[in-house]
């Protein structure tokens, strides 16, 4: 079984770009979430899609926005781009059966995005 | 205050050792308890869960949770060199319907031969 799938691994772009990210959830799993990783910040809560719709985003500007496919795979959009930005982008999904109480995430590798 | 605490670390110890990691949380609603291990370099991997007040146990790994007192923690036995990596506490949300997962910022172990 195919894990979480993200890409790219490494986005190089300056400031005021804008970087795309895109994510695939195992087979099955309806549910992506979104998390930044700065250097010594640990893993921040970005979005959460399920079905199709967000659920739940974190403290982050508007500039970051995503959408979930009807394949269930994702993508994040990060537009006017901030040396700050800089940080590792995990992916991660989990299975619609496991309700509330269980949300056993699984993460993919991660998509290392560097502003210049 | 965090919404989840941990001791950054580095928590040193010798192999065959038992390594003790903790964790505070603020929200009192808070229902499932998390711990994921991160290799440097690498993404995290869920190591088990708790949802109830005790001990769960799972081979040499073993969490604790307390509620009353908010903390979760978790032990080691029999440290391998190979045990070292960040350990991540994560507790989901408080919310209406929200089940996103609250991160610690880690407790990094080293266990040296």
């Amino acid at each position: 079984e195919a894990g979480v799938t993200q890409s790219p691994t490494h986005l190089i772009k300056t400031r005021g770009q804008q970087a795309t990210l895109r994510c695939s959830p195992i087979s099955g799993h309806t549910s992506v979430y979104w998390y930044q990783q700065a250097l010594g910040l640990g893993l921040q809560f970005l979005l959460w899609y399920d079905e199709g719709e967000e659920r739940n985003r974190g403290n982050f500007p508007p500039r970051f926005s995503g959408r979930q496919f009807p394949n269930y795979s994702s993508e994040l959009n990060v537009n006017a781009l901030e040396l700050e930005d800089s940080a590792l982008y995990l992916c991660a999904s989990s299975s619609p059966g496991q309700g509330s109480g269980a949300n056993v995430l699984t993460f993919g590798a991660g998509s290392r995005l560097t502003v210049l | 205050q965090k919404e989840v605490e941990q001791n950054s670390g580095p928590l040193s110890v010798p192999e065959g050792a038992i390594a003790s990691l903790n964790c505070t949380y603020s929200d009192r609603g808070s229902q499932s308890f998390f711990w994921y291990r991160q290799y440097s370099g690498k993404s995290p991997e869920l190591i088990m869960f708790i949802y109830s007040n005790g001990d769960k146990e799972d081979g040499r790994f073993t969490a604790q949770l307390n509620k009353a007192s908010q903390y979760v923690s978790l032990l080691i036995r029999d440290s391998q060199p190979s045990d070292s990596a960040t350990y991540l506490c994560a507790v989901t949300g408080m919310g209406m319907g929200t089940d996103k997962l609250i991160f610690g910022t880690g407790t990094r172990l080293q266990v040296f031969p």
